[in-house]
């Protein structure tokens, strides 16, 4: 298995643009999670779905931030606009529901400058 | 609500030292714990975890045993590598009834030759 994938590996843009990181989760997992992590505030989870659906979004931090899961096999989390705050890595996990371990794809790196 | 508290770190040992790191939980129900090791410039990986009250969890010479009585799940591995230097996350899963997981801000371990 390829385990969970995320593009870009590295993303640099320019406050106010749109940033969008793409995920694709294990096959045969029903669960999606987006984290980011950073010095300051460690790992923070943003969002998760469950079969395709959005369960908990209270980690968003504002508005400019969305994620959508259109089919169990892709999901993306947009910034827009993006600020210099939003620097961070992105990761995204997967999981089965019976066995409850999450599996991390590699992260996204993100800055804006 | 649930939460986890990790040592503060960095750690630095010499090769072959013995490792504990301390990990206390706060939890409502009976959670999932897990242990996830997090290389530089990579994304989190499952090194082990315990699903009950007693059980141990072991992977690479590395385990913790889930202590209902005392909320906690150190980490102790017997004689660290250099291979080992890392970030070790301390979570637990399954705050009221999800599979959310809660994160402690990890530990950074140095191992020196």
């Amino acid at each position: 298995d390829a385990g969970v994938i995320q593009s870009p590996r590295h993303e640099v843009t320019e406050m106010g643009q749109e940033v969008t990181l793409r995920c694709k989760p294990i096959s045969g997992h029903d669960y999606l999670f987006w984290y980011r992590q950073t010095m300051m505030r460690g790992l923070e989870l943003l969002i998760y779905f469950n079969n395709n659906v959005p369960i908990d979004d209270s980690g968003m931090p504002e508005d400019r931030f969305s994620a959508k899961m259109p089919n169990a096999s892709f999901s993306t989390l947009k910034i827009q606009p993006s600020e210099p705050r939003d620097s961070a890595v992105y990761f995204c996990a997967s999981s089965f529901a019976g066995l409850e371990t999450q599996y991390f794809g590699p992260g996204t790196r993100l800055l804006v400058l | 609500g649930d939460s986890v508290t990790q040592m503060e770190g960095p750690v630095t040992l010499s090769e072959e030292a013995f490792l504990t790191i301390n990990c206390t939980y706060t939890a409502t129900g009976y959670p999932s714990l897990f242990w996830y090791v997090q290389y530089p410039g990579e994304g989190l990986q499952l090194l082990l975890k315990a699903t009950k009250a007693d059980d141990k969890g072991s992977n690479k010479g590395f385990e913790a045993t889930y202590r209902k009585e005392t909320t906690s799940f150190h980490l102790e591995k017997g004689s660290v590598q250099v291979s080992d230097s890392a970030v070790y996350f301390c979570a637990l899963s399954g705050p009221g009834g999800t599979y959310k997981y809660i994160f402690g801000t990890g530990t950074r371990l140095k191992v020196l030759a």
